[in-house]
């Protein structure tokens, strides 16, 4: 079975601070990304990567950064939180390749207060 | 710019009645399209997929359709169950590219 794991499920954090979620998969995974959840807009792409050390910006890379030390671990960092960035975070991770479905942790809801 | 859209927010349906869930989506070089179902509190799960070259593929009692010229596909569920109340979301991806996601639809199925 697929395992993608969020380390918290519920955070809540003061405006200002610097917040780290991170991710794993024991999958073996090439590729990792990091997604929002809001109301009314879906699952926005905030950064994802292909491989260690490698990252593209998604479609709302703002206020975000992200770190790939090794292939298991994915890290989406939030350098100064602002109450904007309260959301519904979800990792997910895939192979490489063409055809291929990606498979989701079970999110950790953020409140930035 | 939404590339992918699901323009019905929520749809209610009897038990033991089709459910179908729609999706536009804009970009002609999406080749391989997705539902995912999603619990509140929960990461989405991965339902059923369709590649372009086909324009229809069946699991169980979930049945997704494509159609190219019209950039339209649909996920059926037949017969509905309760269990299968969730929000559900469309994805797109072009040529093993990252994920691209509509804005959901909520489903209640109805005792």
């Amino acid at each position: 079975d697929v395992k993608v794991t969020q380390s918290s499920r519920y955070l809540v954090k003061r405006t200002g601070e610097k917040v780290f979620l991170e991710c794993v998969q024991d999958m073996d995974h090439e590729n990792m990304f990091w997604y929002r959840q809001d109301p009314g807009l879906g699952l926005r792409l905030i950064y994802f990567s292909y491989d260690v050390k490698m990252k593209e910006k998604g479609d709302i890379p703002e206020g975000y950064s992200v770190s790939r030390e090794k292939k298991e671990r994915f890290s989406l960092i939030l350098e100064s939180a602002s109450t904007n960035q309260t959301s519904m975070y979800l990792c997910a991770s895939s192979f490489l390749g063409l055809n291929t479905e990606a498979f989701f942790g079970q999110g950790t809801r953020l409140t930035v207060v | 710019d939404q590339q992918v859209k699901q323009n019905s927010p929520s749809l209610s349906v009897q038990e033991g009645r089709i459910s179908i869930l729609n999706c536009d989506y804009t970009n002609s070089m999406f080749d391989y399209f997705l539902w995912y179902k999603k619990y509140p509190a929960e990461g989405p799960t991965f339902l059923i997929s369709i590649s372009s070259i086909k324009d229809k593929n069946e699991d169980g009692r979930f049945t997704v359709f494509l159609n190219k010229s019209a950039k339209h596909l649909s996920l059926h569920i037949v017969p509905s169950q309760p269990g299968d109340s969730a929000v559900y979301f469309c994805a797109a991806e072009s040529s093993g590219d990252k994920l691209t996601f509509g804005t959901g639809t909520r489903l209640a199925v109805r005792p």
